[in-house]
C-alpha cells in the first residue's frame, strides 16, 4: 500500500487536459516538494516536475505541477497519444524518513 | 553524458544474497546523493534506499530495514546495494537513481539507470 495516493487511471481525448491527484498527508506533501515521473512500460522512468511546479529543461510548458494542502496535483493540458504512460508523484515524508512514491496512474489518450 | 551503468541482477533462491552495483559517469558522482528504486513485475515504483553525496547519512524504506544495505565509492563513482535474506517479493527491477541534490530528503531523481532485474526463485 503506497504511502502517497494516487488514482489508478485517468482518461481525455486528444487536446484536453488531464489532472493526477496525489493524496498525501501532514508529514510528507504538506511539509515537502513534490516531484513527478513519467514511464513507459519497458522503460525507466522519466523526470516530469521538481520542487511540487518547476520543470526540467525539455519539458513542455503544457505539463505543469500545483500544491494545496496535502494534495498535489500533476495537470496535462493539449493532451497528445504521446502522453500515455504510467505518473508517479514522490517525496520526502519527515516522520518516515524516506521517499515515498505514489501508486502510479495510468492515463489514456481517448 | 550522464550514465548509470547497473549491473548484479540475476537468478536467486530464497533466501540467498545480491549485491547490485551501479557504476555511474559524466557528473561529479560525490555531489550528489544517490540511491535504489525497484518495481515489481506489473507493479508501481518503490524507493527502497537512499544515500547522501559524502556517504555518511543512509535512509531506508520502513519495509526493507535490516535486509538491505547501501553503500558507496566515490573513489570509484561506484553505487552498491547488498540485499540478504532475499524473499519471492524482492523479485524486480531495480533501477540505480541520481539524486538532484548532494541531500536524499530533496527526492528528485533528475536520471535513472536502465535497471537490473533480481529475479528470487526457488
Amino acid at each position: 500500500q503506497a504511502v502517497l495516493t494516487q488514482p489508478p487511471s485517468v482518461s481525455a481525448a486528444p487536446g484536453q487536459k488531464v489532472t493526477i491527484s496525489c493524496s498525501g498527508s501532514r508529514t510528507n506533501i504538506a511539509v515537502s516538494y513534490v516531484s513527478w515521473y513519467q514511464q513507459f512500460a519497458g522503460s525507466a522512468p522519466k523526470l516530469l516536475v521538481y520542487d511540487t511546479d518547476k520543470r526540467p529543461s525539455g519539458i513542455p510548458g503544457r505539463v505543469s505541477g500545483s500544491k494545496s494542502g496535502t494534495t498535489a496535483t500533476l495537470a496535462i493540458t493539449g493532451l497528445q497519444t504521446e502522453d500515455e504512460a504510467d505518473y508517479y508523484c514522490a517525496t520526502w515524508d519527515t516522520g518516515l524518513r524516506a521517499v515515498v512514491f505514489g501508486g502510479g496512474t495510468k492515463v489514456t489518450v481517448l | 553524458e550522464f550514465q548509470l551503468l547497473e549491473s548484479g541482477g540475476g537468478l536467486v533462491q530464497p533466501g540467498g544474497s545480491r549485491r547490485l552495483s551501479c557504476v555511474a559517469s559524466g557528473f561529479s558522482f560525490r555531489s550528489y546523493a544517490m540511491g535504489w528504486v525497484r518495481q515489481a513485475p506489473g507493479k508501481g515504483l518503490e524507493w527502497v534506499a537512499g544515500i547522501s553525496g559524502g556517504g555518511d547519512a543512509t535512509f531506508y524504506a520502513d519495509s526493507l530495514k535490516g535486509r538491505f544495505t547501501i553503500s558507496r565509492d566515490n573513489s570509484k563513482s561506484t553505487l552498491h546495494l547488498q540485499i540478504n535474506n532475499l524473499r519471492v517479493e524482492d523479485t524486480a527491477v531495480y533501477y540505480c537513481a541520481k539524486d538532484f541534490s548532494i541531500v536524499v530528503q530533496a527526492a528528485i531523481v533528475d536520471h535513472w539507470g536502465q535497471g537490473t532485474l533480481v529475479t528470487v526463485s526457488s
